[in-house]
């Protein structure tokens, strides 16, 4: 069974310059999150989505971030523009149903603003 | 406002003794515990688990327990290996939408 794959894996950027992450869940999986980690502190989720519907968006900084899952599928995160805080890991994650605990992660995208 | 805790940021262990890592949290409405362990450029994988109604899990090398009084969560591993050397992440499931959230991991190096 493929895992959660995630690109780019790297990724450098200046400030207000914008960024898209893109990710491709285990198939079959109904639930998608997106998490950013910070160095030093552990995974936050931004999005959550059910298929292609948002569940959860609530500590996604709204101004700057935005996600859409196409399809039920594929997702992306984009940020724009970019600020020298959101350098970060942008981990992507999903289940097989909405909340569950059995959460597999893709790789990450190491994200670094200068 | 941390709602999950682990406030030993590393912890190194010799071969063939006990890890013991520690997490605590505030909210008594969690109803799920995991560990996710996470190797440097992965990202992490499901470890253990525990409901909030029981008190142990076991699963190999590996067992939670929970103190739900003390709202304090450990895991133990024994016998440790080099190959467990990683960051060790608690998360706690709560709320509508049942989402986790995580405490900031402690850095496991086992010593051969």
């Amino acid at each position: 069974e493929a895992g959660v794959a995630q690109s780019p894996r790297y990724k450098i950027i200046e400030k207000r310059q914008s960024v898209a992450f893109w990710c491709n869940p285990i198939s079959g999986h109904a639930t998608l999150y997106w998490y950013q980690q910070i160095l030093g502190q552990g995974p936050k989720l931004l999005i959550q989505f059910q298929n292609n519907g948002v569940v959860d968006d609530s500590q996604l900084p709204k101004d700057r971030f935005s996600a859409e899952r196409l399809k039920g599928v594929d997702s992306t995160l984009k940020i724009q523009p970019a600020k020298l805080e959101d350098s970060a890991v942008y981990l992507c994650a999903s289940s097989a149903s909405t909340g569950g605990y059995e959460q597999y992660f893709g790789p990450g995208t190491r994200l670094t603003v200068t | 406002d941390q709602q999950v805790k682990q406030n030993s940021p590393s912890l190194s262990v010799q071969e063939g003794r006990i890890s013991i890592l520690n997490c605590d949290y505030t909210n008594s409405m969690f109803d799920y515990f995991l560990w996710y362990k996470k190797y440097p450029a992965e990202g992490p994988t499901f470890l253990i688990s525990i409901s909030s109604i029981k008190d142990k899990n076991e699963d190999g090398r590996f067992t939670v327990f929970l103190n739900k009084s003390a709202k304090h969560l450990s895991l133990h591993i024994v016998p440790s290996q080099p190959g467990d050397s990683a960051v060790y992440f608690c998360a706690a499931r709560g709320g509508a939408t049942n989402k986790l959230i995580f405490g900031t991991g402690t850095l496991l190096a086992v010593q051969p």
